[in-house]
Formats: C-alpha cells, sequence, structure tokens
C-alpha cells in the first residue's frame, strides 16, 4: 500500500542555519504531496504542497520539490528560526484521506 | 471562529467507559475527516464522511468505534467499552469539496481531542 517515511528526529539547528528534512513516498501513481506543521499544543497546519511531478511547494520561506524519479519530497529552508521549532509531517493523498509519516521534530536554538 | 472545533479538547475516562467526540467543520466544508494520533506518531485515517454519508471506514480499528454526520454538519465519533490501546489524539479535518481521486483540496485541522483511558 501507500506509504511515507521520513527522517527520524529531533532534529537541532541554530538560528539561521539551513534545514533538510527528508521526505520518501510509495505510491501507485502520481498523489498530491503535502507538509504539515505542528506548532507545540496547536493542531495541523497546512505548510506546503505539490500536485504533480516536478512541483515546487512553497510557504513561509519553506520549500518542497515533487520529484517521481527519486519518489522525495524533502522540506528545505534557507535560513531557521527559533519560531520554526515544531513537529513537520510528510503526507500523500490517497483518494480523499490523507497517508502521514511519523513526523520529524525540529528544534531551534538561538 | 472561522475553522475546525472539536469538543472536548481533553478526555479522561476509565477502562470499559463509552466516550464520544465532537467535531463541528468550517461551515459548508462537505467533506469530513476523523484521523488518530498516537503519541509520537503521524495521524492515521479512521474514516470519511462526504456530507453524510460515510463513503470509507476502512480505518475504524474495530467495531467499537462508530461515526456519524447525520445532517451533514457536525460530527460525533463515539467509542464503546474504551481499552487502554484507545488513548491517543484524535484528529477532525474538513475540506470544501469532495474528495475524487483527483482531489487536491487541502484538509483544515482542528485541534484535537486527547484522549486518555486509565
Amino acid at each position: 500500500g501507500n506509504s511515507v517515511t521520513q527522517m527520524e528526529g529531533p532534529v537541532t539547528l541554530s538560528e539561521e542555519a539551513f534545514l533538510t528534512i527528508n521526505c520518501t513516498y510509495t505510491a501507485t501513481g502520481y498523489p498530491s504531496l503535502f507538509w504539515y506543521v505542528q506548532y507545540p499544543g496547536e493542531g495541523l497546519q497546512l505548510l506546503l504542497k505539490a500536485t504533480k511531478a516536478d512541483d515546487k511547494g512553497s510557504n513561509k520561506g519553506f520549500e518542497a520539490t515533487y520529484r517521481k524519479e527519486t519518489t522525495s519530497f524533502h522540506l528545505e529552508k534557507g535560513s531557521v528560526q527559533v519560531s520554526d521549532s515544531a513537529v513537520y509531517f510528510c503526507a500523500l493523498r490517497q483518494g480523499g484521506k490523507l497517508i502521514f509519516g511519523q513526523g520529524t521534530e525540529l528544534s531551534v536554538k538561538p | 471562529g472561522a475553522g475546525v472545533s472539536q469538543s472536548p479538547r481533553y478526555k479522561v475516562a476509565k477502562r470499559g467507559q463509552d466516550v464520544a467526540l465532537r467535531c463541528d467543520p468550517i461551515s459548508g466544508h462537505v467533506s469530513l475527516f476523523w484521523y488518530q494520533q498516537a503519541l509520537g506518531q503521524g495521524p492515521e485515517f479512521l474514516t470519511y464522511f462526504q456530507n453524510e454519508a460515510q463513503l470509507d471506514k476502512s480505518g475504524l480499528p474495530s467495531d467499537r468505534f462508530f461515526a456519524e454526520r447525520p445532517e451533514g454538519s457536525v460530527s460525533t465519533l463515539k467509542i464503546q467499552r474504551t481499552q487502554q490501546e484507545d488513548s491517543a489524539v484524535y484528529l477532525c479535518a474538513s475540506s470544501a469539496r469532495g474528495g475524487d481521486l483527483n482531489s487536491n483540496q487541502p484538509q483544515h485541522f482542528g485541534d484535537g481531542t486527547r484522549l486518555s483511558i486509565l
């Protein structure tokens, strides 16, 4: 079946460091791909999405490119801030439902 | 408010009790989803409604879990004879249109109900 695998956390970075969180997927066809973020004490929020191969989703300085050849959707940000500390979830859409990875906790230190 | 609202925010129950969790989706949203999120894990799909019709309940872990959306708006997830392994955060999400295979409508999540079974 379809599945999503993320790099394990926690990831700890200093402010202004470069961020990469790896995400790979297994799916039939070409599902839409998403990154969701969960800040402490809050619900899941959509961060960005891509609906077809080679699409780049971007928001708040974060980017991810839909790579069908490597079945990947890695999340990147050039310069992280303390306020980016959260848990990040990669997900794919199968029919109506979302299939999530296990989440990667990011901690940014000043 | 404009977002998905879930209640209660926290629920503690003794093993064997029945619980009911409520979800108020964004007004006018056609699709409604329930997910279960165990500690340290990603959310896992439970069930999906399009209006009042329950189109997919393949994720419900047992027949103790039951969901309804009788008027196509508010939804209730009921768990009967709760067990300790039911402890988790239960998330509700809604999206504007029906979830066809090519839909890329974003799902908007509530803050969840944290259920603890003692």
